[in-house]
């Protein structure tokens, strides 16, 4: 079985710029996740798809970050402008929908490698 | 709201020795309770889980985690560490019904040769 899929794996811009992140997640997962991780800190989460619908965005700064999972398999994450504060490593996760199949590793969320984004 | 507690910021053992990651929790009603392991330029890892049943959950690599309800306590542990169990280790807690993670800040482990 295939991980989640995410690039690219580094990249590094000047603030004020545009960047965008994709995110392929693990075959037949409807539930996939956006999480900023910066250095030191825990992943937060910034967005939540169930299929092509937000589950939770209440973390994402809406006023420069977008996502979209339009198809329900993959998704795209992109800042505009970019800020010095968003360097960090941005992990894309997926998880089984639990609600349909108890045996699929319920809740459990699989991570992606992350994109390593530095903002000059 | 819910919240996740790893209290030390790195942890060193001594090659061959037990080791112990400390993680508490608040959440509302019963948790469900993760580790992820992250080494350098690497996504999270899965460890182990708790989700129900037996307090006491085996994972890979040889770890293990107690649930401890009353102390709202999920501790990692290891009864032998290895160098190469050096790594970034997470606990993260889930309320039963939500796909949400609330992460901990993150223990280093360093086992010394």
């Amino acid at each position: 079985e295939a991980g989640v899929a995410q690039s690219p794996r580094y990249k590094i811009i000047e603030k004020r710029q545009s960047v965008a992140f994709w995110c392929n997640p693990i075959s037949g997962h409807a539930t996939l996740y956006w999480y900023q991780q910066i250095l030191g800190q825990g992943p937060k989460l910034l967005i939540q798809f169930q299929n092509n619908g937000v589950v939770d965005d209440s973390q994402l700064p809406k006023d420069r970050f977008s996502a979209e999972r339009l198809k329900g398999v993959d998704s795209t994450l992109k800042i505009q402008p970019a800020k010095l504060e968003d360097s960090a490593v941005y992990l894309c996760a997926s998880s089984a929908d639990g609600r349909l199949d108890t045996t699929k590793n319920y809740n459990e969320q699989f991570f992606g490698p992350g994109t390593r984004l530095t903002v000059l | 709201a819910q919240s996740v507690a790893q209290p030390e910021d790195q942890v060193n053992v001594a090659e061959g020795n037990p080791l112990t990651v400390k993680c508490t929790y608040s959440v509302s009603g019963n948790p469900y309770l993760f580790w992820y392991v992250q080494y350098p330029n690497r996504g999270l890892q899965f460890l182990l889980k708790y989700i129900t049943g037996d307090n006491l959950v085996k994972g890979s690599y040889g770890f293990e985690a107690e649930f401890n309800k009353s102390q709202t306590s999920f501790h990692l542990k290891k009864p032998s560490a290895l160098v190469s169990d050096s790594a970034l280790y997470f606990c993260a807690v889930s309320r039963r019904g939500t796909y949400k993670y609330i992460f901990g800040t993150g223990t280093r482990l360093k086992v010394l040769a």
